[in-house]
């Protein structure tokens, strides 16, 4: 039960912070994502990164903000301007661009106190 | 905009029955469709997949079926056990990194 991994497990923040959720993987994927889970919604994506240094917008990236500046890691800055922010986060990642199986870490449950 | 809904958000079966879990997507360029399966506190996991050419697809109790000309695909579980009991997300692939998934059913297999 490796590969990917996400940390920690759970996060409390207080209004007004920023906070950062860590991912990293040792699949050797180009592909990893970032997606937001809420009951009853499914999982909608917040960014995505094709490459190194490389990362794109998904439908709910706005209070959101990310870096690729290993292949391995994919860290996800929950900012003071995302209003709702406690969710469940999962992060994930693929071999490559088309028709491949996403592969999720534990995800990390954020809760704004 | 793409969409995938999903039908029903709760499903409670009598173990032993069938289960039957229904997807509808909006983009006609999808072309590949997994099926993830989320056991309650755990990460969801692939448990079947099926490409735009095939019609069905099967590993054990567990079946797919696409109707491409429809936008259809399901997910049929057979023979259900307590511990099929799981959230089970459908989602849709435009062949880029954008993967569309439904809202997700709520699977209850009853002893």
């Amino acid at each position: 039960d490796g590969g990917i991994t996400q940390s920690p497990k759970y996060l409390f923040r207080k209004e007004g912070q920023n906070v950062t959720l860590s991912c990293e993987q040792n699949l050797n994927h180009d592909a990893m994502y970032w997606y937001r889970q809420d009951p009853g919604q499914g999982l909608r994506l917040i960014y995505y990164s094709q490459i190194v240094n490389d990362f794109q917008k998904g439908d709910i990236a706005e209070g959101y903000s990310v870096s690729r500046e290993k292949k391995e890691s994919f860290p996800l800055t929950v900012t003071s301007a995302q209003k709702n922010p406690t969710a469940f986060y999962l992060c994930a990642s693929s071999v490559g661009i088309v028709d491949t199986e996403a592969f999720f870490g534990q995800g990390t449950r954020l809760t704004v106190v | 905009g793409e969409n995938v809904e999903q039908h029903p958000s709760t499903l409670s079966v009598q173990e032993g029955d069938s289960a039957v879990i229904k997807c509808t997507y909006s983009d006609s360029a999808s072309n590949y469709f997994p099926w993830y399966k989320q056991e309650l506190g755990k990460r969801p996991q692939l448990i079947i997949d099926i490409r735009s050419n095939v019609g069905e697809k099967k590993d054990q109790r567990i079946a797919v079926t696409l109707n491409k000309t429809a936008k259809h695909f399901s997910l049929h579980i057979t023979e259900t056990q307590p511990e099929d009991s799981a959230v089970y997300f459908c989602a849709a692939n435009t062949g880029g990194f954008k993967t569309i998934f439904g809202a997700g059913t709520r699977l209850f297999v009853k002893a």
